[in-house]
């Protein structure tokens, strides 16, 4: 299966905007980029998914390289709330489960 | 509308004693997973049902973990008996259709803790 590659951790200034990179240079034509959070004590949480497509929804942007071997969540003003670990997670028409790597860990600066 | 809710949120057990982890999914939702991260590891795949069905359970660790889901509706997972390497978090999500583009929605976990 592809495997993504995350920073271990970020920070960034409340009300600023925040750019999380995700590496995926092994990813194939039929992946989806599915990008999930979680918060402190919670379970995951859906953020976003694309293919090829930049896509953007109420909590947040994806950008995906022209090549697709990366792409960037883009949180456009991060709040407190917004401190999680952030998952880059690929999907094919093979997998149902979600193959959760070590994540990115947000930290927001009031 | 609910969420996936997951009970007890925390259990605390001596090994080899047994644990049964409940599971409620979305209602209306036939795809039910459960996931689990021990203790300094990622968060790990155990099994997937649709509907009452094992359609892929390449994720259990060892013929101590058993999950059913009579009926359909609500699962578990019964650790039977604990070891204490079972330590860690046990996720449940669910989904109304399986595939690359759907959304899981999680739990909140069990936190278990063998002693």
């Amino acid at each position: 299966d592809a495997k993504t590659t995350q920073p271990n951790s970020m920070e960034s200034n409340e009300e600023e905007p925040v750019h999380l990179p995700c590496n995926h240079s092994t990813i194939s034509g039929t992946d989806y980029i599915h990008w999930y959070r979680q918060l402190p004590s919670q379970g995951p949480e859906y953020v976003i998914h694309g293919l090829t497509s930049n896509v953007n929804n109420r909590m947040a942007s994806l950008a995906i390289a022209e090549d697709r071997k990366s792409s960037t969540l883009i949180l456009h003003r991060a709040t407190l709330r917004d401190a999680a670990v952030y998952y880059c997670i690929l999907r094919d028409y093979n997998n149902n489960d979600m193959r959760f790597g070590a994540g990115t860990r947000l930290t927001v600066k009031p | 509308e609910a969420g996936v809710t997951q009970f007890p949120s925390h259990s605390v057990i001596e090994k080899g004693q047994t644990v049964t982890l409940r599971c409620d999914p979305i209602s209306g939702h036939d795809n039910l997973y459960w996931y689990r991260r021990v203790m300094g590891k990622e968060i790990k795949f155990l099994l997937h049902f649709v509907k009452e069905s094992k359609q892929d359970e390449s994720g259990m660790p060892n013929n101590r973990f058993l999950a059913e889901r009579t009926g359909g509706t609500y699962s578990t997972l019964k650790v039977q008996p604990a070891e204490l390497e079972d330590s860690g978090v046990y996720f449940c999500a669910s989904s109304k259709i399986a595939g690359s583009q759907e959304t899981q929605y999680f739990g909140p976990g069990t936190r278990l803790l063998v002693l």
